[in-house]
């Protein structure tokens, strides 16, 4: 299976403050399809995650632009910039280019 | 608009078997594979599978075989995932996952998760 590796575990932040996150895939996550199925979640206290980024950096519907996310191959960044509060959360990568998809491990971004 | 019900919570023995189920609305169900995702403290979340809603047709991780089975009910749109042979391990938050649009490889939709509790 492709080991997601995530980093930082923690990420303390101030608010309207810039943070990044990175994604460490143990292979290449380029289809034969020519895509990248790398995509992006936040995981809000009792909730389901939510979908952020799909394909390294294409945001969801109603994602603010203070999401960004890039990379190629095996390592991506997701950005978030002008952090607010509602952003508070563990954020988590998956790949859905090899089977079975895997996740990253999480980061927790919380309030310095 | 697009919903994912789960069932309720569930405590069950070791050894014996669990089915909890995931009812879709607001979308035609036959159009969207369902994925079933399991999350714990430990291990994260992790893959376990899913089900072409029009076929029955599955795929699961190599981990979950044995584990899970995935089922689908057209007549009432709802998607069912039994555990069996529970252990301690097998307790954790299951949630069922939905693409935004066919034929796309990730989860736009998800359910608000089952948590399931295996404790004699």
């Amino acid at each position: 299976d492709v080991l997601m590796t995530q980093t930082p575990v923690s990420l303390p932040v101030s608010l309207g403050g810039q943070v990044s996150i990175s994604c460490r895939s143990s292979q290449s996550l380029v289809h034969s399809d020519g895509n990248t199925y790398l995509h992006w979640y936040l995981q809000k206290p009792g909730q389901s995650p939510q979908l952020l980024i799909y394909r390294v950096s294409n945001r969801f519907s109603g994602v603010p632009d203070r999401f960004s996310g890039s990379g190629s191959g095996t390592d991506f960044t997701l950005k978030i910039s002008r952090v607010e509060p509602e952003d508070l959360g563990v954020y988590y990568c998956l790949q859905s280019t090899h089977f079975p998809w895997t996740f990253g491990g999480g980061t927790k971004l919380e309030l310095k | 608009q697009v919903q994912l019900q789960q069932s309720g919570a569930e405590l069950a023995k070791p050894g014996s078997s669990v089915k909890i189920s995931c009812k879709a609305s607001g979308y035609t169900f036959t159009s969207y594979y369902i994925s079933w995702i399991k999350q714990t403290t430990g291990q994260g979340l992790e893959y376990i599978g899913y089900i072409n809603t029009g076929s029955g047709g599955t795929n699961y991780n190599e981990k979950f075989k044995g584990k899970a089975t995935l089922t689908v009910d057209k007549s009432s749109s709802t998607a069912f995932m039994q555990l069996s042979s529970l252990t301690p391990d097998d307790s954790a938050v299951y949630y069922c996952a939905i693409p935004p649009i066919f034929g796309v490889r990730w989860f736009a939709y998800w359910g608000q998760g089952t948590l399931v509790t295996v404790s004699s």
